[in-house]
């Protein structure tokens, strides 16, 4: 079944405590993006990827770091947490964009992240 | 700087009362605009890509459409289950960059 996991599902952390919410997907996709939703504010990009060791800032890549090292992997680092990362985040993926357009992309089904 | 703002933010409607939400965009060079549907506590679930203006598409009760400043996201006799949060989503060409940049979603509450 082609899809995009996430790990954790939920993570209760305490200010400054580095941690990586891990994603993966089995589509072969070029493309892989984090998003954070928050209430009132939407979904908000992090980072995205366009391939292996290119990475590149969203709107609010403050406080996270991102690494691809692999074409299926796409992990989230928070070196030090803070409460206002206090999040549900979202992994996403899709085909490289042609053209100069996005492909459809396929969502995980969310980490919610809560920061003490 | 580039926004896309949905209307309303929340919208309840009776089983077979048609309707339509907004999407309206300020961005320059768009690229492609994208409709998702998102159930509570799950990822978004895509729904619909158009790239140029006058660009409709369909499917089942739902029919997007695009003109140059915005999208209609049309319901056609709702049924519960189509009950959901309808998100929109731009992507704009700033740079050398891809970004995409999401509304904030309208909340689709469908009454039997």
């Amino acid at each position: 079944e082609a899809q995009v996991t996430q790990n954790p599902r939920y993570l209760i952390t305490v200010t400054g405590k580095k941690l990586t919410v891990t994603c993966s997907q089995n589509m072969n996709h070029e493309y892989m993006s984090w998003y954070r939703q928050d209430p009132g504010l939407g979904l908000r990009q992090i980072y995205y990827s366009m391939n292996v060791e290119v990475t590149d800032k969203g709107d609010v890549p403050e406080g996270y770091k991102v690494s691809r090292k692999e074409k299926r992997n796409f992990p989230l680092i928070l070196e030090s947490p803070s409460p206002n990362q206090t999040s549900l985040y979202f992994c996403a993926s899709s085909l490289y964009p042609r053209g100069g357009s996005y492909n459809e992309q396929f969502f995980g089904p969310g980490t919610r992240l809560t920061v003490l | 700087e580039d926004q896309v703002t949905q209307s309303p933010e929340a919208l309840r409607l009776q089983e077979g009362e048609s309707s339509s939400l907004n999407c309206s965009y300020t961005v320059s060079g768009l690229r492609g605009l994208f409709w998702y549907r998102q159930d509570p506590g799950k990822g978004p679930e895509f729904l619909f890509t158009l790239y140029s203006a006058g660009e409709e598409k369909e499917k089942e009760r739902l029919k997007a459409t695009l003109t140059k400043k915005e999208s209609f996201l049309h319901i056609t006799a709702p049924k519960p289950e189509d009950s959901a949060t309808y998100l929109c989503a731009v992507h704009f060409r700033g740079g050398s960059n891809y970004k995409l940049t999401f509304g904030k979603g309208t909340l689709l509450t469908v009454n039997p």
